[in-house]
């Protein structure tokens, strides 16, 4: 079935960098856009990036712009988000989801990672 | 703070029907077509109306959508306890040049 699953969270201090992956199955990666998420301790959600389904454009948050990277491996099936310069503002879950219909409509997401920075 | 806004909270008794509006501007709202999510504590948010009113397969013809100018709501009729959950609009940002969501609702059903 339809799957994607979100790993690579964990606790890293202020200014480390970590990588975030989202392994997907079910459906046929390299045709699909795919967002991440995020989700802050007592927060809504906040939209983190996208990349399109070839992988050309990236779009990103003001909040992360310059700090976080989105690329794919289509060879692998797995989504990445690679995280610089973290802070403290950075700790969230942060899920991974399939661009559906339009710019924001994912109907499909994974479970999601959890990020926690602290010293 | 969102450039999407919703009321914090919402409320209703079962059976009743209850609205949730989301207020952008003519680069979000405006210009893009609106989605709506639920999302329950530790799960995966889940898509409900795409498109502006369009339901995925599998979502209750309970919810719906629409959308004026600037603006959009979400409709749910007959609710449910287990309806009671936070709800965000989402929609491309033409200004930003990127996806923004609302702040969020949280209904109770009472």
């Amino acid at each position: 079935q339809v799957q994607l699953v979100e790993s690579g969270g964990g606790l890293v201090q202020p200014g480390k960098s970590l990588t975030l992956s989202c392994a997907t199955s079910g459906f046929t990666f390299s045709n699909y856009g795919m967002h991440w998420v995020r989700q802050a301790p007592g927060k809504g959600l906040e939209w983190v990036a996208v990349i399109s389904f070839d992988g050309k454009k990236q779009h990103y948050a003001e909040s992360v712009r310059g700090r976080f990277t989105v690329f794919r491996d289509d060879s692998k099936d797995t989504l990445f988000l690679q995280m610089d310069s973290l802070t403290v503002e950075d700790t969230a879950v942060y899920f991974c989801a399939r661009r559906d219909w339009g710019w924001m409509a994912c109907e499909v997401w994974g479970q999601g990672t959890v990020v926690t920075v602290s010293s | 703070q969102s450039v999407l806004t919703q009321p914090p909270s919402a409320s209703g008794t079962p059976g009743q029907r209850v609205t949730i509006s989301c207020s952008g501007s003519t680069s979000n709202i405006g210009k893009n077509t609106v989605n709506w999510y639920q999302h329950l504590p530790r799960t995966a948010p889940k898509l409900l109306i795409y498109s502006n009113s369009q339901r995925p397969s599998g979502v209750p013809d309970r919810f719906s959508g629409s959308k004026s100018g600037t603006s959009a709501s979400l409709a749910i009729s007959g609710v449910q306890s287990d309806d009671e959950a936070d709800y965000y609009c989402a929609v491309w940002d033409d200004s930003l040049n990127g996806g923004v969501f609302g702040g969020g609702t949280r209904l109770t059903v009472l």
